[in-house]
């Protein structure tokens, strides 16, 4: 059973430019967040998806934006990309019925903004 | 505003011997409580979580928690440490939201381990 995919794994990218993040979530899982973690801090919420709706958002701001689909999985796209989003952005699915579960989280994709 | 606070950001442990991170949160209820581990460059591995009942939870890897809710703590123990326990590790709290089974997570800012053999 495949957890949580997350691709690309690594990314460089110019200031200014955009760039989009792809998650599949857990099988069984509806609901999609996504996190994003500088260097030496912990996980910070951007957002949370379930029936292709964002649910939920965190202090961040209108650069920031997602998508998600029919199958659950989900994108997050950042524009005008800044240095400070230099980042780990991770994906975490979870089922949107049924405590008990929690949160899985994929491995991630490291992004450099150069 | 729910919140973790990790008093320690760096713990060196002899490997065999016990260990135990701080934790103390921040929320208005009864709070969904979670220990991650992570290993440089790679995403969160779950080692256990709260959610109601027994204070005491057992984890992977050997590792418990224990909920107090009197001193706001969830604090993690190990009896004896190995030197792959060596990572950086996360509590955080949860909570219900809008028909979700669960909102944001709140994460502290970490504890890395380290284990001289």
């Amino acid at each position: 059973d495949a957890g949580v995919t997350q691709s690309p794994t690594h990314l460089i990218k110019t200031r200014g430019q955009q760039v989009t993040l792809r998650c599949s979530p857990k099988s069984g899982h509806d609901t999609v967040s996504w996190y994003q973690q500088a260097l030496g801090q912990g996980p910070q919420f951007i957002f949370q998806y379930y029936e292709e709706e964002e649910r939920q958002r965190g202090n961040f701001p209108d650069r920031f934006s997602g998508h998600q689909f029919p199958n659950y999985s989900s994108e997050l796209n950042v524009n005008a990309l800044l240095l400070g989003d230099s980042a780990l952005y991770l994906c975490a699915s979870s089922p949107r019925q049924g405590g008990g579960y929690g949160y899985t989280f994929g491995s991630g994709t490291r992004l450099t903004v150069v | 505003a729910q919140s973790v606070t990790q008093p320690d950001i760096h713990i060196t442990v002899s490997e065999g011997a016990s260990l135990e991170l701080r934790c103390n949160y921040s929320y208005g209820a009864t709070p969904y409580l979670f220990w991650y581990v992570q290993s440089p460059g790679q995403g969160l591995q779950l080692l256990l979580k709260y959610f109601s009942g027994d204070t005491l939870v057992q984890g992977i890897k050997g590792f418990e928690a224990e909920f107090k809710r009197s001193q706001s703590s969830f604090n993690l123990r190990k009896p004896s440490v190995h030197w792959s326990d060596a990572a950086e590790y996360f509590c955080a709290v949860g909570a219900r939201a809008g028909g979700t089974s669960y909102g944001k997570l709140t994460f502290g800012q970490g504890t890395i381990l380290t284990v001289h053999p």
